[in-house]
C-alpha cells in the first residue's frame, strides 16, 4: 500500500514562527503536492512538484514555499505564521500521469495547525 | 478554469435510505478524469473512484454506485442502503490533462451523516 506520511498531526505555534510541515511518501512518486483544507472552502492546492527541486505555484500560495531535496520528501514551509493560516494541511502524492489508467493521488492523514 | 461545484453542504439520512451526492464539473479540456474521495473523521481522505472522460459507462461497486454524464458535465455518486460507516465528507475532483503535472481541483465536499 502506499503510504503518505505527515510528521505532525496537531501542532501549536505563535504567530510569527517559522513553521515546517514534513511529508514522506514511499512509493517513489515523482508527483507531491500540499493542500489546505478549511470548512466550507473544500481543499485548495498551495504549492506541487514534479520531481526534486522543482515546484510549482497552486492556487493559494501566498505565505507559503515549499523544498523537495529528496524525491521522498516534501516540505511545507510558512515563513512568518499567521492566525489565518491555521488550518488543516494535507499531503499528496501520485506518479504521473493521471492519464495511466489505475492512477489516482494519495494522500496523507493531516497536520491540524493551530496558530496562536 | 477548471470548476467543481458540490452543491449539498449537508446531508442527513436514516440508515438502509438510499443517498446520491451530487458533482457538477466545468473543464475546457476534451480529456480530464474524475474522481470521488471519502473523508472519515480520522482525516485521511480515501479514494473510491476515478473515471475517465472517454468512457462513460457507470460503475457499480457494491453499495456504491456511480453516474457519470457528460451531457450534463455530472458525475454523481449514490450510496445504497447507507450505513452508519458511511458517514464522512466526501469530495469530487477534477483532474486537468497537463499530462506528467496532473493535479486535482476539488469541490468543496458534502458531509454526510448517517443516523441508526
Amino acid at each position: 500500500d502506499v503510504k503518505v506520511t505527515q510528521s505532525s498531526r496537531y501542532l501549536v505555534k505563535r504567530t510569527g514562527e517559522k513553521v515546517f510541515l514534513e511529508c514522506v511518501q514511499d512509493m517513489d512518486h515523482e508527483n507531491m503536492f500540499w493542500y489546505r483544507q478549511d470548512p466550507g472552502l473544500g481543499l485548495r492546492l498551495i504549492y506541487f512538484s514534479y520531481d526534486v527541486k522543482m515546484k510549482e505555484k497552486g492556487d493559494i500560495p501566498e505565505g507559503y514555499s515549499v523544498s523537495r531535496e529528496k524525491k521522498e520528501r516534501f516540505s511545507l514551509i510558512l515563513e512568518s505564521a499567521s492566525t489565518n493560516q491555521t488550518s488543516m494541511y494535507l499531503c499528496a502524492s501520485s506518479p504521473p500521469p493521471l492519464m495511466v489508467s489505475g492512477n489516482t493521488i494519495y494522500f496523507g492523514e493531516g497536520s491540524w495547525l493551530t496558530v496562536v | 478554469a477548471q470548476k467543481v461545484t458540490q452543491a449539498q453542504t449537508e446531508i442527513s439520512v436514516v440508515e438502509k435510505e438510499d443517498v446520491t451526492l451530487d458533482c457538477v464539473y466545468e473543464t475546457r479540456d476534451t480529456t480530464y478524469y474524475l474522481f470521488w474521495y471519502k473523508q472519515p473523521p480520522s482525516g485521511e481522505l480515501v479514494f473510491l473512484i476515478r473515471r475517465n472522460s472517454f468512457d462513460e459507462q457507470n460503475e457499480i461497486s457494491g453499495r456504491y454506485s456511480w453516474n457519470f454524464q457528460k451531457s450534463t458535465s455530472s458525475f454523481n455518486f449514490t450510496i445504497t442502503a447507507s450505513q452508519v460507516v458511511d458517514s464522512a465528507v466526501y469530495f469530487c475532483a477534477l483532474s486537468d490533462f497537463t499530462g506528467a503535472n496532473s493535479k486535482l481541483t476539488f469541490g468543496k465536499g458534502i458531509t454526510l451523516s448517517v443516523r441508526p
